[in-house]
Order: structure tokens, then C-alpha cells, then sequence
């Protein structure tokens, strides 16, 4: 069975630019999560898709953004780039809530 | 607000030496706690499902513990492929639902 996939696995970006990451779930999950790993502040969460719609949000700003297609892959958004949104970008698929959740390699986005 | 804590923060153990790592939480109704390996440059890798105080699991040299206020991942006779970082996270049924990770616990086997 494939695993999580993510698009690119790394990109680099001009502070202002805006940048798209897309997340291929594994077959048959239908939640997809966004996180953001930094060393200072661990995995944070971003959002949650369930059946394209949003369901959960974590504490980010407006700039991040994402959506989810009807194949349940999922792409998210990040406009007007800044330095602090350097990191590496996960995401996880599951079955639906409370089910384990598997991750893929992520996207280490480097903005200058 | 939830909050997850791992101790400790980095461990070094000689190859063969058992150990355990904490997490402790505070959070409002737990539906679920994981444990997580992760590997340098990588994604995180499932490792355990707890649901309820008193419930183990194992899986080859680890096993995870639940109580009420925190979580126990033990690692018997560590081989150097072990070394990892460990993280715990939460799932809770209060409010706006999602996983709260810890910061994890860098575990260092020496051969």
C-alpha cells in the first residue's frame, strides 16, 4: 500500500512570494492534516480536511491556507512568504479522527 | 489549552541499556494518545495507539504505557537503530479537535 506522498520535497522562496504544497493521502483515508515542524516550536498544527471540507484550523494566520479535492488529495497555500515560515511542511492522512495518522516526508521550504 | 510534555529532552544510552521516556499531558477529555518515531529529515512513523489508563502495547524492544496523566515508552535492550526522536501526541474531545504533539525526546544509542 503507497504511503502519504508530498509535492515538491523542497523549495526554496523570496520573502513576499507566495508558494503551493499538495499531499497525496494514502488510499481510502479521507482526512488529510497539515503541520508545520520548526526546531523551536516542534510539530504544530495547521488544518484538517475531511470530505473537502475544512474541519479544524489551528492558530495561524490567514496566510496559510488550504483545500482538499474530491480524491481527498489535498494542497496547501502559503501567501506572501515570510522569513519565519521557513520549516518543514507535513502532512498526515487517517481514516478519519482519533485514528492514527501516517505521515509523509514533507516539504522543508527554505524562504529568503 | 493542552499541553504535552516529554522528558527528557535528549537521552544517550549505551547499546543494551533500557530506559524509558515520559509524556505527561493536560488536557480536557483524551480520545487517544500516539507515540511517533522520527528519523532525521523525515515524516514522522506510527508507532502506538493508547486509548485508556492501563493499556500497553508492544512492538519489538518497545513498549507504551497509559495512565491518567501520562504516558511511558519503554525501550528494552536498545540496539543503535533505535535512535530516533520519540514524540508523543495527543487527541481530545474538547473544543476544536486535533493532535498536540509534544517536542519529543532525542534518543541517542551508543554501540
Amino acid at each position: 500500500k503507497a504511503g502519504v506522498t508530498q509535492t515538491p520535497r523542497y523549495l526554496i522562496k523570496t520573502r513576499g512570494q507566495q508558494v503551493t504544497l499538495s499531499c497525496s493521502p494514502i488510499s481510502g483515508h479521507r482526512s488529510v492534516s497539515w503541520y508545520q515542524q520548526t526546531p523551536g516550536q516542534g510539530l504544530q498544527f495547521l488544518f484538517e480536511y475531511f470530505s473537502e471540507t475544512q474541519r479544524n484550523k489551528g492558530n495561524f494566520p490567514g496566510r496559510f491556507s488550504g483545500r482538499q479535492f474530491s480524491n481527498s488529495r489535498s494542497e496547501m497555500n502559503v501567501s506572501t512568504l515570510e522569513l519565519g515560515d521557513s520549516a518543514l511542511y507535513l502532512c498526515a492522512s487517517s481514516m478519519d479522527r482519533a485514528y492514527e495518522q501516517y505521515f509523509g516526508p514533507g516539504t522543508r521550504l527554505t524562504v529568503t | 489549552e493542552d499541553q504535552v510534555t516529554q522528558s527528557p529532552e535528549a537521552l544517550r544510552l549505551q547499546e543494551g541499556e533500557s530506559s524509558s521516556l515520559n509524556c505527561s499531558y493536560t488536557v480536557s477529555g483524551l480520545r487517544g494518545l500516539f507515540w511517533y518515531r522520527q528519523d532525521p529529515g523525515k515524516g514522522p512513523e506510527f508507532l502506538f495507539t493508547l486509548y485508556s489508563a492501563g493499556e500497553e502495547k508492544e512492538k519489538e524492544r518497545l513498549k507504551a504505557t497509559l495512565t491518567k496523566k501520562e504516558s511511558f515508552l519503554h525501550i528494552t535492550a536498545p540496539k543503535p537503530e533505535d535512535s530516533a526522536t520519540y514524540l508523543c501526541a495527543v487527541w481530545t474531545n474538547f473544543g476544536n479537535e486535533k493532535l498536540t504533539f509534544g517536542t519529543g525526546t532525542r534518543l541517542t544509542i551508543i554501540p
